[in-house]
């Protein structure tokens, strides 16, 4: 079955700072990954997505990140952290089951960004 | 524009009480989902449709039922039979065509407080 762990609930970094937050997933087939941020009372967007292309994938706001099969892992960076990049943010792994799909989310890392 | 509409925002309700939450898309998606967000604990997924007419039991189905007469609405009822109702819940939907149907779009989303 699909699952997703992000490590670290918490991360607080400098303005301008490198960003890293840590997504590793588990999944028996190739995976579909996405990395989605929520701001205070608001829904979900999308930051990018994994469909097994490129391995490293550019998305909106600078962020990007990395497919590693080896290391079953997908983080997401950013160079430069600003204040409005503040947020929560989840990863996702797509699940198949019986003609449906799903997504599973991980519970989520909140960045705090402090100048 | 095209988008989910989620109404209310928040929704105050007296123990005992069904209530229900709007969910309205015009992307023309097929599938529609609707999930709980809890502090720490990420989404859960309560029920999701891939076609009018049909839906199926996410993880956390127990004290809520839904429906789908129209492709673009998929409402949520909280019933009394839901022991802890109190959360954020948010609605999404998403295309079946191709690689892109794994995207998930999601609404604004509706607090739900009981006492």
């Amino acid at each position: 079955a699909q699952s997703v762990t992000q490590l670290g609930s918490h991360v607080s970094v400098s303005e301008g700072a490198l960003v890293l937050l840590r997504c590793n997933y588990s999944s028996s087939v190739p995976p579909y990954l996405f990395w989605y941020v929520q701001y205070p009372n608001q829904g979900l967007q999308l930051l990018l997505k994994y469909t097994s292309a490129a391995t490293l994938v550019k998305g909106i706001n600078g962020f990007e990140a990395e497919f590693k099969k080896s290391e079953t892992s997908f983080h997401l960076t950013k160079p430069s952290a600003h204040m409005s990049d503040a947020a929560e943010y989840f990863c996702a792994v797509i699940m198949f089951s019986g003609g449906y799909n799903k997504l599973i989310f991980g519970a989520g890392t909140r960045l705090a960004v402090h100048p | 524009d095209g988008g989910i509409t989620q109404s209310p925002k928040y929704l105050f309700r007296k123990e005992g009480q069904n209530v229900t939450l709007s969910c309205e898309q015009n992307l023309n998606h097929d599938a529609m989902y609707w999930y709980r967000q809890d502090p720490g604990q990420g989404l859960r997924l309560i029920y999701y449709s891939q076609i009018v007419n049909d839906f199926q039991k996410g993880d956390i189905a127990e004290g809520y039922s839904v429906s789908r007469e129209k492709k673009e609405s998929f409402p949520l009822t909280v019933t009394s039979a839901q022991k802890n109702p109190t959360a954020f819940y948010l609605c999404a939907s998403s295309n079946k065509r191709g690689l892109t149907s794994y995207e998930q779009y999601f609404g604004p989303g509706t607090r739900l407080t009981v006492t």
